[in-house]
């Protein structure tokens, strides 16, 4: 099946720093990704859709300026967690569609997931 | 906008049987089934698209019931291998680009 790739798999930092997440479809081209945020014994929740060439689409209640998302190619999307605080200690998850039509194109392909923990 | 499943959580014993329910508040056009085990990634199960499609391999399957908006993940003979939250997921909006996980349903398989 298709490969996303997400790094970091973890990172500590201190409150009031920046932090950049990557999202990459290693063997197709998205044009839409995903990124999830799950507090521990919760859902998956969508935070924004991702979208190549275009502003991504935030969910109600996600801070646009805080959580930035770039999606520059159709491989590479990025989530910068801006002047972190600890409450944005989280697991982060990207994932992917392959609209190639190798596979039914609405399956979801996720990154191993990012743990943020911000002191 | 997120699906309700329930039970919320399921214990088992090895070789009994669960069934996962989903349901959702809006029309779904398809239903994917995927299994998380504690700090992973979701890993994909199934996904189902359309209205009364049955789908299973090995001994864990799943339909979709498009009228009543909701889908069922049957899982039979449980093993060990099975323990871990299972969610539904669905997509909506325009050109589905949205996806919404559910609530999910830990399942632990004791021996």
């Amino acid at each position: 099946g298709a490969v996303v790739s997400q790094h970091p798999s973890w990172v500590i930092c201190k409150s009031g720093t920046s932090v950049k997440i990557e999202c990459r479809s290693l063997d197709f081209q998205a044009t839409t990704m995903f990124w999830y945020r799950q507090f521990p014994k919760q859902s998956l929740m969508l935070m924004a859709t991702s979208n190549e060439g275009s502003k991504a689409t935030y969910e109600q209640g996600v801070e646009k300026d805080k959580f930035l998302i770039n999606h520059a190619s159709l491989t590479l999307s990025t989530l910068t967690v801006t002047s972190a605080h600890p409450e944005d200690s989280s697991f982060y998850i990207c994932s992917a569609r392959d609209p190639s039509g190798r596979v039914p194109k609405n399956i979801q392909y996720f990154g191993a997931g990012t743990r943020l923990s911000v002191l | 906008q997120q699906p309700v499943q329930s039970p919320q959580a399921v214990i088992l014993r090895e070789g009994e049987d669960a069934v996962i329910n989903c349901s959702s508040s809006k029309a779904l056009y398809s239903v994917h089934w995927y299994r998380q085990k504690h700090g992973e990634a979701p890993i994909f199960l199934m996904i189902l698209l359309k209205g009364g499609e049955q789908k299973g391999h090995d001994k864990i399957s799943a339909s979709f019931n498009e009228k009543k908006q909701q889908s069922s993940l049957y899982l039979t003979a449980s093993q060990l291998s099975y323990s871990g939250t299972y969610f539904c997921g669905t997509e909506i909006g325009y050109n589905f680009n949205k996806f919404y996980f559910g609530s999910g349903t830990k399942l632990n398989v004791k021996p």
